[in-house]
C-alpha cells in the first residue's frame, strides 16, 4: 500500500518570499507524483506533475524529484496571498489511482 | 460552464438510509473515478473506471457501489449509511493509460450522516 507523508503540515510566509513543501513516497515505482491546491469547500486542482529524476519549472513553480531518496519538493517562488491554499502532493499508479497525503496548510501573509 | 457536475452539493441522510450520488463530466474523457475526503483522513481513493468497466476498486465495503449508465457518468450508490460514511465525496476524470494524464476533481458532494 503507498504511503505518501508531506511536511510540513503548515506554513507562513510572508508575500514575496519562497514556499517549500515536501513530500515522501514509498514505492520508487510509482508512476508520477503531482501535486495540486485545495482551497476551502472546492476540489482539488492540478497544479505541476513529474515523473523523471530531476527537476521541472511552470511559471513560479519549480518541482524537484529524486527517486533514490523517494522525495519529492514544491517550491513557489515569489508567493502570493492568493497562494495560501492546502497543497497536496499525491503519487499516482498504472491503474489510475492517486494516493494523497495529508497535506501542507500554505498562509502567505501580505 | 463547470465541466464536472456533482449533485447535490450538500446531503443530509439519516443512518441506515440509502443514498445515490451524481458525476457527469464533459470533458470528454474516459476514465472516471471517485475519492472521499473525511475530517479524519487524507482524500481517499475509492474507485476507478475506464470506458465503463471497473479498473481498481480500494472500497472494503459493498455497500458503496459505482454505477455508470453513460460513458460520461459515473454515480455512487451508497446503502445501509453510517455516521461515519460522513464525507466530501468528489468525482474525478481523466483520459485513461498513461501517468502524466491529469485527473480533473468536480466540487464534491458533502454528505453528513445523522
Amino acid at each position: 500500500q503507498e504511503k505518501v507523508q508531506q511536511s510540513p503540515e503548515s506554513l507562513i510566509v510572508p508575500e514575496g518570499a519562497m514556499s517549500s513543501l515536501n513530500c515522501t513516497f514509498s514505492n520508487s515505482a510509482s508512476q508520477s507524483i503531482w501535486w495540486y491546491q485545495q482551497h476551502p469547500g472546492k476540489g482539488p486542482e492540478a497544479l505541476i506533475s513529474i515523473f523523471s529524476n530531476g527537476n521541472k519549472k511552470e511559471g513560479r513553480l519549480t518541482v524537484y524529484l529524486n527517486r533514490a531518496s523517494l522525495h519529492v519538493s514544491l517550491h513557489i517562488r515569489d508567493s502570493q496571498p492568493s497562494d495560501s491554499a492546502v497543497y497536496l502532493c499525491a503519487v499516482r499508479t498504472n491503474t489510475g489511482k492517486l494516493t494523497f497525503g495529508d497535506g501542507t496548510v500554505l498562509t502567505v501573509k501580505p | 460552464d463547470p465541466k464536472i457536475i456533482q449533485k447535490p452539493k450538500y446531503l443530509v441522510a439519516v443512518t441506515g438510509s440509502e443514498k445515490i450520488l451524481i458525476c457527469e463530466q464533459y470533458l470528454g474523457h474516459n476514465a472516471m473515478y471517485w475519492y472521499r475526503q473525511s475530517a479524519k483522513k487524507p482524500l481517499e481513493f475509492m474507485f476507478s473506471y475506464s470506458y465503463q468497466k471497473l479498473m481498481d476498486n480500494q472500497t472494503a465495503s459493498s455497500r458503496f457501489q459505482p454505477q455508470s449508465s453513460k460513458k460520461n457518468h459515473l454515480d455512487l450508490q451508497i446503502t445501509a449509511l453510517k455516521p461515519d460514511d460522513s464525507a466530501t465525496y468528489f468525482c474525478a476524470s481523466s483520459q485513461p493509460g498513461t501517468g502524466g494524464a491529469e485527473q480533473f476533481f468536480g466540487p464534491g458532494t458533502r454528505l453528513t450522516v445523522l
